[in-house]
C-alpha cells in the first residue's frame, strides 16, 4: 500500500479556503485517493475520492496533478465546525478486499 | 436508511478479561471492517468480514477474533485483554469493494 505524508496540523480562520496537501510518491496505477474527516470521539466520515485531475462535490474539491504523486484537498470557506482531523488514504478499490490504511492525519483548527 | 451502530458506547475491563463488541451495519451493506484507534493515532485495520467470512486481516494477534451474522451485523471479541488494548474500536460497513466505508461512533474500551 502506498504510504502517505501529510502536515501534522494546520490553522485557519472562518471563511478562508483551506488546502491540505498529501504526498504519495509510490502510488500504484490502480490506486485511488480518498479523504476522510474525523471529529473527536466519532468515526471517520468519507469526504471525497478521485483518480486524476479534479473532483468536486458539495463538501470539497480534490486536485490531483498528472503524476499523481500528490493530491490537495480543498475546503472552501471553512467554518468552526470544520475543525477536525483529515486523513488522506491511497488504495485500489477493486482489490480482493478493501482496507483503509490511515496515517496520523492533519489536525485542522479553524478559529473565529 | 439506518447508519452503523455500535454497542456498548463505553466499557471498562480488567487485564486478562475477555470482551465482545457489537456492530450493526448500514442497511444494504454486506461487508464489515473493524479498526482500533489509539489516542492521537489514525485507525488501524483489524479485520474485515464479507458474507460471514473473514476477508482480510491486519497485524493483530489471534486473540482478536470476529464473527459476522447472516444479517451482516458483526462482533469483535478480544481475549486476554492487555492494557494496550485500551482504545476506540470502530466498525465500518460497506458494499464490498471500494474505499468508501461508513463508520459507527465507536466503542471506547478501557483496560485497567
Amino acid at each position: 500500500l502506498a504510504k502517505t505524508t501529510q502536515p501534522i496540523s494546520m490553522d485557519s480562520y472562518e471563511g478562508q479556503e483551506v488546502n491540505i496537501t498529501c504526498s504519495h510518491n509510490n502510488i500504484a496505477t490502480n490506486d485511488y485517493i480518498t479523504w476522510y474527516q474525523q471529529f473527536p470521539s466519532q468515526g471517520p466520515r468519507f469526504i471525497i475520492q478521485g483518480y486524476k485531475t479534479k473532483v468536486t462535490n458539495e463538501v470539497a474539491s480534490l486536485f490531483i496533478p498528472a503524476d499523481r504523486k500528490s493530491s490537495t484537498l480543498s475546503l472552501p470557506r471553512v467554518s468552526l465546525s470544520d475543525t477536525a482531523v483529515y486523513y488522506c488514504l491511497v488504495g485500489d478499490p477493486n482489490s480482493g478486499y478493501s482496507t483503509l490504511t490511515f496515517g496520523k492525519g492533519t489536525m485542522l483548527l479553524v478559529s473565529p | 436508511e439506518t447508519g452503523v451502530t455500535q454497542s456498548p458506547t463505553h466499557l471498562i475491563k480488567t487485564r486478562g478479561q475477555q470482551v465482545t463488541l457489537r456492530c450493526s451495519s448500514q442497511s444494504g451493506h454486506n461487508t464489515v471492517s473493524w479498526y482500533q484507534q489509539a489516542l492521537g493515532q489514525g485507525p488501524q485495520f483489524i479485520f474485515q468480514y464479507y458474507r460471514e467470512e473473514e476477508n482480510g486481516r491486519g497485524n493483530f494477534p489471534p486473540r482478536f477474533s470476529g464473527l459476522q451474522f447472516p444479517n451482516y451485523s458483526s462482533e469483535l471479541n478480544v481475549n486476554a485483554l492487555e492494557l494496550d488494548d485500551s482504545a476506540l474500536y470502530l466498525c465500518a460497513s460497506s458494499t464490498g469493494q471500494g474505499l468508501e466505508q461508513y463508520f459507527g461512533p465507536g466503542t471506547r474500551l478501557t483496560v485497567t
